[in-house]
């Protein structure tokens, strides 16, 4: 089985940074996504880590350390728009498709206040 | 590009009908396709992988006679939801997959909210 925790919910303010943390625990680990979903929306992709270390894309970076189980999303200057919800994903090998099906976190909620 | 599209995104039925949600990539070709089930302020919660051409594969605990899967074509899923009940409603989102792209990622519909009378 897995379990992907994250946090309920964050508050910043614009312009801040704010570090969104996921751990995780699964068998057949491959890759770690994260995924930004506005109420009522589709979930859009944000990035992307299978190796250990940093991703950096624009404003969103993303680090991954499969040794401890544990990655997370930084999001830079935030704008108000950022307020929505991000999940968490781990894609693990499974019988079913041949690369692998996703497990997600319930999402952390980040509020970005004036 | 990479769009996936459902409908209806929204449907009110009473109980004891069958809803049919559809979903559909529209500018490429999913070879794998997943529906998910989505509670309030709760995870996405995978239901069953669907392979064009074949059986769908269902997590635990979903019933496949309650949830009907078919799959016939590379840019088309569908998902059936058998005599639904109450208990049923809940926003159900599909995503697809294509062979090819940069990290095999899965592209999100954007939703259908079904209410159960």
């Amino acid at each position: 089985g897995q379990n992907i925790d994250q946090p309920t919910e964050m508050t910043a303010t614009e312009g801040a940074i704010v570090q969104i943390n996921c751990t995780y625990q699964t068998s057949g680990f491959n890759g770690l996504f994260w995924y930004q979903q506005h109420a009522g929306e589709a979930p859009t992709f944000l990035s992307y880590n299978v190796l250990d270390g940093l991703e950096e894309k624009g404003r969103f970076s993303s680090f991954l350390s499969r040794s401890k189980g544990y990655s997370y999303l930084l999001l830079k200057e935030l704008q108000m728009k950022d307020s929505a919800s991000y999940l968490c994903a781990v894609r693990s090998w499974a019988l079913a498709d041949s690369w692998g099906k996703f497990q997600f976190g319930a999402g952390t909620q980040v509020v970005v206040t004036p | 590009g990479a769009v996936v599209s459902q409908h209806p995104s929204r449907v009110i039925c009473k109980s004891g009908t069958s809803v049919k949600i559809e979903c559909r990539s529209l500018d490429f070709q999913a070879t794998t396709m997943f529906w998910y089930r989505q509670f309030p302020k709760k995870s996405l919660m995978l239901m069953a992988t669907s392979n064009e051409g074949s059986k769908a594969t269902y997590e635990q605990g979903v019933e496949k006679d309650k949830f009907l899967i078919n799959h016939a074509s590379l840019t088309l899923s569908t998902l059936t939801v058998t005599s639904a009940h109450p208990e049923d409603s809940s926003f159900y989102i599909c995503s697809a997959r294509s062979s090819g792209n940069k990290y095999n990622e899965q592209f999100f519909g954007p939703g259908t909210r079904l209410t159960v009378l």
